[in-house]
């Protein structure tokens, strides 16, 4: 069974730019969050998608937006990037929503210059 | 503001002995709990889930919740050099937005 799977894996940016993020969760799964993981902030919850409508957001700016489509596969997006997104970009899929179980993509390492 | 908090470590411990991780968390409404752990360099991997008081046992793995301390805690029985890695703590409340704590780095030596 094919895990989850994020591409792509290493991404390097300019300020200003924007950046979209690809995940396809595991065969069957149809909830996929999305998380970002750095060393001064740790992992945190950016938010969650399920069938196509996003069910919870963390505390990001609007920037960060995403978006899942019917095959559940998901995309993040942020805009505008800044120095501070440089991070690990992690996806998670679970088999519904606010699922207690979740598998984590291998991330996308996205750095800003 | 939703808390977990963990000791970032590192945790020491030798081959074969029983490695206590601890985590404790703010939000009293709080549903699920979760241990995760993770490599340097790799995603994390859930290892235990947790959802009423008690211990629950997985292998070498004992996972252990207290709401009323609002403290939920990780053995690993016979720790192995292979254990060495970041474990994470994640608690799940009402709103189904997940929290993490910042982790607590465990080395496992020979």
């Amino acid at each position: 069974k094919a895990g989850v799977t994020q591409t792509p894996r290493y991404l390097i940016k300019t300020r200003g730019q924007q950046v979209t993020l690809s995940c396809s969760p595991i065969s069957g799964h149809r909830s996929v969050s999305w998380y970002q993981q750095t060393p001064g902030q740790g992992l945190q919850f950016l938010f969650e998608y399920f069938s196509e409508t996003q069910r919870n957001k963390g505390n990001f700016p609007g920037r960060f937006s995403g978006r899942q489509f019917s095959n559940s596969r998901s995309e993040m997006n942020v805009s505008t990037l800044e120095l501070g997104d440089s991070a690990l970009y992690l996806c998670a899929s679970s088999l519904g929503a606010g699922e207690a179980e979740a598998f984590f993509g291998q991330g996308t390492r996205l750095t800003v210059v | 503001q939703k808390e977990v908090e963990q000791n970032s470590g590192p945790l020491s411990v030798p081959e074969g002995a029983i490695a206590s991780l601890n985590c404790t968390y703010s939000d009293r409404v709080s549903q699920s709990f979760f241990w995760y752990r993770q490599y340097s360099g790799k995603s994390p991997e859930l290892i235990m889930s947790i959802y009423s008081n008690g211990d629950k046992e997985d292998g070498r793995f004992t996972a252990q919740l207290n709401k009323a301390s609002q403290y939920v805690s990780l053995l690993i029985r016979d720790s192995q050099p292979s254990d060495s890695a970041t474990y994470l703590c994640a608690v799940r409340g009402g709103s189904y937005i997940p929290t993490f704590g910042r982790g607590t780095s465990l080395i496992v030596h020979p």
